[in-house]
Parts: structure tokens; C-alpha cells; sequence
């Protein structure tokens, strides 16, 4: 099975830290997104990137957060100076360009102590 | 902008019994509608989906029906199991955008009782 992959699973951090997560879409999906679901909503939109370049940003990304996916294969999330409030569940998702369905990986569970 | 609203949960029925979950959505366009469900400790699964106005998406015997004069998306299944027991959201992309991004729902949790 070659579906989307992510890494870690699970980070637990202190407060200040800096994070890093990882994802790796489906071979030949040159769309990705990345998304955020915090307890008891539905995930939202954070990013997407089309090959290697990002192409929209949503205002829940404050400049603490950067993305990038620089060979438009794999992609990392950087979380710098964690707040407690940025504990929620990551997401990523790929998807061919011409294609209406987003494939999604487990996610990366991060808790800010 | 364009947003999805669902059934609050929790939904707790019988085995057997009949299913149905409320979404309802808001776009300017036209845009592609989806089921996706989240099994307990699992990723999203894409359950169902419909792309225009009076398509059936169906799945594992869940239905919904594009219902553009409603705006609604509504999920039905005849006779639940077990293990249909997850976390179930309504979601939208709009296809004719750059991003496609899809915007969801704040998911309805489904329990079934043996």
C-alpha cells in the first residue's frame, strides 16, 4: 500500500520547542495539503503546495508555521515557539492535479505541554 | 464564504436501525460534495462522493444525494452495524479553484449499540 505517510505519529513538546513533521504524498500527486483538526471539529485548511511551489496560504498559518516542499516530492511543517494551542491533530493530503479526491494520511498528533 | 454545517452528534442507534446524518452547505459556485469518515484511531477515509447536482454517491450501503435546491448532502444508511461506529463529516471543494482545498463540517460521531 503506497498511500500518503506522515511522521512522526505522535510528537509531545514543551511550550518553545520548535517542531518538525513530515509527510510524504502519494508517488505523482503533485498537489499537497496540509491541515489542522483540533478535538471535536472537522480539519481545516492550512496550505497547499502544487509541485514544489506553495501556492496558498490560509490565516490560520501565523508566521510561526512554515511549509515547504522543496523537490515537490515529500513535504515538511515547521511549528517554531509551540503554544499550547497549536496541540491538534496534522494532516496531509495529496491529490493529482486533474483529480477531485484528496488521499489522506493518518495525521501527526501533536500535544504542546 | 463557502462552509458546510452537519448534525451534532453524538448519534447513538441500535444495530440495524436506519441512519440518517444532516449537511447542509453554502457555495457560490458549484462545488463537489463528500462523506468522509474517521474510524477510531484511523486516518480520513473518503466514504462517498457526488460532483453535480442530483448525483447518488454511494458506499459500503451508505447513500447521499446532491440536492442542489436544498443545499443539502444528507447521509443515509438502511441498517447499521457496529462497526459503521466512527466520526463522520460532511465536506466541500470547490472544483474550479485554484486550490481545490476541501472545507468540512464539524463531524457528526456515530455510536452503535449491539
Amino acid at each position: 500500500d503506497t498511500g500518503v505517510s506522515q511522521n512522526p505519529r505522535h510528537k509531545i513538546t514543551k511550550r518553545g520547542q520548535n517542531v518538525t513533521f513530515r509527510c510524504d504524498p502519494i508517488s505523482e500527486h503533485n498537489r499537497l495539503y496540509w491541515y489542522r483538526q483540533t478535538l471535536g471539529q472537522g480539519p481545516e485548511f492550512l496550505t497547499y503546495f502544487q509541485n514544489e511551489a506553495q501556492l496558498e496560504k490560509s490565516r490560520l498559518l501565523s508566521d510561526r508555521f512554515s511549509a515547504e516542499r522543496p523537490k515537490g516530492s515529500f513535504s515538511t511543517l515547521e511549528i517554531q515557539r509551540t503554544e499550547q494551542g497549536d496541540s491538534a491533530m496534522y494532516l496531509c493530503a495529496s491529490q493529482t492535479t486533474s483529480g477531485r479526491e484528496q488521499f489522506f494520511g493518518p495525521g501527526t498528533r501533536l500535544t504542546v505541554l | 464564504g463557502d462552509s458546510v454545517t452537519q448534525m451534532e452528534g453524538p448519534v447513538t442507534l441500535s444495530e440495524e436501525a436506519f441512519l440518517t446524518i444532516n449537511c447542509t452547505y453554502t457555495a457560490t459556485g458549484y462545488p463537489s460534495l463528500f462523506w468522509y469518515v474517521q474510524y477510531p484511531g484511523e486516518g480520513l477515509q473518503l466514504l462517498l462522493k457526488a460532483t453535480k447536482a442530483d448525483d447518488k454517491g454511494s458506499n459500503k450501503g451508505f447513500e447521499a444525494t446532491y440536492r442542489k435546491e436544498t443545499t443539502s448532502f444528507h447521509l443515509e444508511k438502511g441498517s447499521v452495524q457496529v462497526s459503521d461506529s466512527a466520526v463522520y463529516f460532511c465536506a466541500l471543494s470547490d472544483p474550479y479553484s485554484s486550490a481545490s482545498k476541501i472545507i468540512f463540517g464539524s463531524g457528526t460521531r456515530l455510536s452503535i449499540r449491539p
